[in-house]
């Protein structure tokens, strides 16, 4: 079976420009998470899609990252503008069900976002 | 509110040494409880985790953790390290509606 597979696996860019990452998840896995991953950190959860949608974006910082996941499958997070302190690496990880609190999560390799 | 704490970002052991990863949790509903893995420049792989029933759990790898309520802990070993297991070791709980990571624990094999 296929695991989650993210684009790129690394991404440089400067502030105030705007960068998208993509993720596909592993098939018929009904929920998508995105994660920051801060050097030295445990992933924080950004966002929280079950199919089509979000069941918990409390801690994405709306005036600058969005994400979407249309037809319930794969899904892209941006950042516009970014800024220095969203250097990270960003996790998508996929579950089968709706359980997040039992339901064992797969992640994908990541991308690293270097902002200079 | 559920948080985790791991006690030690980085452990070293020698190569055929007890491993003791230590995790405690807070909860305050019955915790969920997992231990993740991260390789360098991959994303985290499930090592283990516990729901409910046998408190003690055996993983992959040759991993186990037990569950004790009384100590609120979900300390992680293996009893003997080999060099493969050289990693980030990630403890988490599951909160009613999102898993909460710990900071990581960084474990070094040496030969």
């Amino acid at each position: 079976e296929a695991g989650v597979a993210q684009s790129p696996r690394y991404k440089i860019i400067e502030k105030r420009q705007s960068v998208a990452f993509w993720c596909n998840p592993i098939s018929g896995h009904a929920t998508l998470y995105w994660y920051q991953q801060i050097l030295g950190q445990g992933p924080k959860l950004l966002i929280q899609f079950q199919n089509n949608g979000v069941v918990d974006d409390s801690q994405l910082p709306k005036d600058r990252f969005s994400a979407e996941r249309l037809k319930g499958v794969d899904s892209t997070l941006k950042i516009q503008p970014a800024k220095l302190e969203d250097s990270a690496v960003y996790l998508c990880a996929s579950s089968p069900g709706g359980h997040t609190r039992t339901d064992t999560q797969y992640f994908g390799p990541g991308t690293r976002l270097t902002v200079l | 509110a559920q948080s985790v704490t791991q006690l030690g970002s980085h452990v070293s052991v020698s190569e055929g040494a007890l491993v003791l990863l230590r995790c405690n949790y807070s909860s305050s509903v019955p915790p969920y409880l997992f231990w993740y893995v991260q390789y360098p420049n991959q994303g985290l792989q499930l090592l283990l985790k516990y729901t409910t029933g046998a408190t003690l759990v055996k993983g992959i790898n040759g991993f186990e953790a037990e569950f004790k309520k009384s100590e609120t802990s979900f300390h992680l070993t293996k009893p003997s390290a080999h060099m493969s297991d050289a990693a980030e070791y990630f403890c988490a709980v599951g909160n009613t509606d999102k898993l909460i990571f710990g900071t990581g624990t960084r474990l070094q094999v040496f030969p």
